[in-house]
């Protein structure tokens, strides 16, 4: 079975701090999703994260995947109320399995 | 375009009590997959189903099953419900079974089951 272990699993910081989640696994993934779950809603899908050591940046959200493909950091810059949520990876092909999630509060 | 929908949105049943979950996915989209959201976690896969064949099951008892019709639309049933059977119940749709590097999965806003 993989899992998916993030942290931290709570942040609650105020804005305009940087951050950075993590999410690791012992096993290797061919790919890796960044979701964000907000209140009463699904997942939404940020972005895939497919080759080694691979960086992809959206707007001030930075994603990278480890070397191994076993391991992903999500890096906001200067955070926003906006970016209050749930922020979720996952990987795996048609057992798609989710990590423990990180619970982010930006505070104004 | 309409998203992935579900219904009911919320949902009260009381233990033993059977419920069926339903999901229609976005036009197109041939591949629906099921999970459950405890409060606090990330999602745990249920089921996932292409072209109204069960290719995926999660680590979950008999008492939850489902099935895809010839539109695509599905469902998701569980029988005896037990109190730790709250949950959001949460349907995804792509266009082929979810591969990771392609076929992008889309949400819908879920079901709130309720479990006394």
């Amino acid at each position: 079975t993989q899992l998916l272990e993030q942290s931290p699993q709570f942040l609650s910081i105020q804005e305009g701090e940087n951050l950075t989640v993590y999410c690791n696994s012992s096993s290797v993934f061919s790919s890796l999703q960044w979701y964000r779950q907000e209140p009463g809603e699904g997942p939404v899908l940020l972005v895939t994260v497919v080759t080694g050591g691979e960086v992809k940046k959206l707007k001030r959200l930075t994603f990278q995947f480890g070397d191994a493909r076993k391991d992903s950091s999500l890096h906001i810059t200067a955070a926003q109320t906006g970016d209050t949520g749930l922020y979720l990876c996952a990987g795996g092909y048609q057992k798609v399995t989710f990590g423990t999630g990180t619970k982010l509060q930006v505070i104004p | 375009d309409a998203g992935v929908t579900q219904s009911p949105t919320h949902l009260i049943k009381t233990r033993g009590q059977h419920v069926t979950l339903r999901c229609s996915p976005i036009s197109g989209h041939k591949s629906v997959s099921w999970y459950q959201q405890v409060l606090g976690q990330g999602p745990q896969f249920i089921f996932q189903y292409y072209e109204k064949e069960e290719r995926g099951r999660g680590n979950f008892p008999d008492r939850f099953s489902a099935r895809q019709f010839p539109n695509y639309s599905s469902e998701l049933n569980v029988n005896a419900l037990l109190l730790g059977d709250s949950a959001l119940y949460l349907c995804a749709s792509s266009l082929e079974p979810p591969s990771g590097s392609t076929d992008t999965q889309y949400f819908g806003p879920g079901t709130r089951l309720t479990v006394l």
